[in-house]
């Protein structure tokens, strides 16, 4: 199977722009996470997207949103952009597998977006 | 809330020697998982070893194994026979199992491996 795939893998914005990345999981996995990482916070989660529905969601202003579609491909959005907000943006998608009476979701990550805000 | 704790920015290692690389956690959670991810260079994270809460058997992957001490909260990762392809950020990882935690994880703040040949 093809492995996670985020685009672009480079972005270069200024402040005040919105941004829109863009992560396509493994085939048949439904859930798919944002994190966000920098030097100065490190890995950060941003949401989690199962089945179209946000499941979890991060510490992160409403400036970050994001969606999932049908297809289980998710999109991040990032409005009114901050220099902070240069990072790299990683997503991870997973499915569930089963051991005895564990259930547990293998997460697989994609390369990353780095944005850079200017 | 859940606290991953990574206290060694920088280690390094010859080539060929052992390495371990410590990692504490705080959860008031008494099922999770943990892991070690790898991140080399290229910003790929990628998973080395996962260690179930319930299970008191240390995980083993080839060269890698993890001291798991749950009643302490620390949780290890012993690199044995270390290659040149080891170097890289290693984060520590953990995620509570109950269903309404998704795939959730919490990062600790990483180790940077360098191995010398």
């Amino acid at each position: 199977k093809a492995g996670v795939t985020q685009t672009p893998r480079y972005l270069i914005k200024t402040r005040g722009q919105q941004v829109t990345l863009s992560c396509s999981p493994i085939s048949g996995h439904r859930s798919v996470s944002w994190y966000q990482q920098t030097p100065g916070q490190g890995l950060q989660f941003l949401f989690e997207y199962f089945s179209e529905t946000q499941r979890n969601k991060g510490n992160f202003p409403g400036r970050f949103s994001g969606r999932q579609f049908s297809n289980s491909r998710s999109e991040m959005n990032v409005s009114t952009l901050e220099l902070g907000d240069s990072a790299l943006y990683l997503c991870a998608s997973s499915e569930t597998r089963t051991s005895g009476s564990w259930s547990y979701n293998e997460q697989f990550f994609g390369p990353g977006t780095r944005l850079t805000v200017l | 809330a859940q606290t991953v704790t990574q206290s060694q920015p920088e280690m390094s290692v010859q080539e060929a020697e052992t390495v371990t690389l410590s990692c504490t956690y705080d959860t008031s959670e008494s099922d999770y998982y943990l892991f070690w991810y790898k991140q080399p260079p290229s910003r790929q994270m990628i998973l080395v070893i996962r260690q179930e809460a319930y299970k008191q058997q240390n995980a083993t992957e080839n060269r890698f194994s993890v001291n798991f001490q749950k009643a302490a909260k620390s949780f290890s990762l012993k690199i044995s026979d270390s290659q040149l392809g080891d170097a890289a950020m290693y984060f520590c990882a953990y995620r509570p199992i109950k269903e309404t935690s998704g795939s959730r994880l919490t990062f600790g703040e990483g180790t940077q491996l360098t191995v010398n040949p």
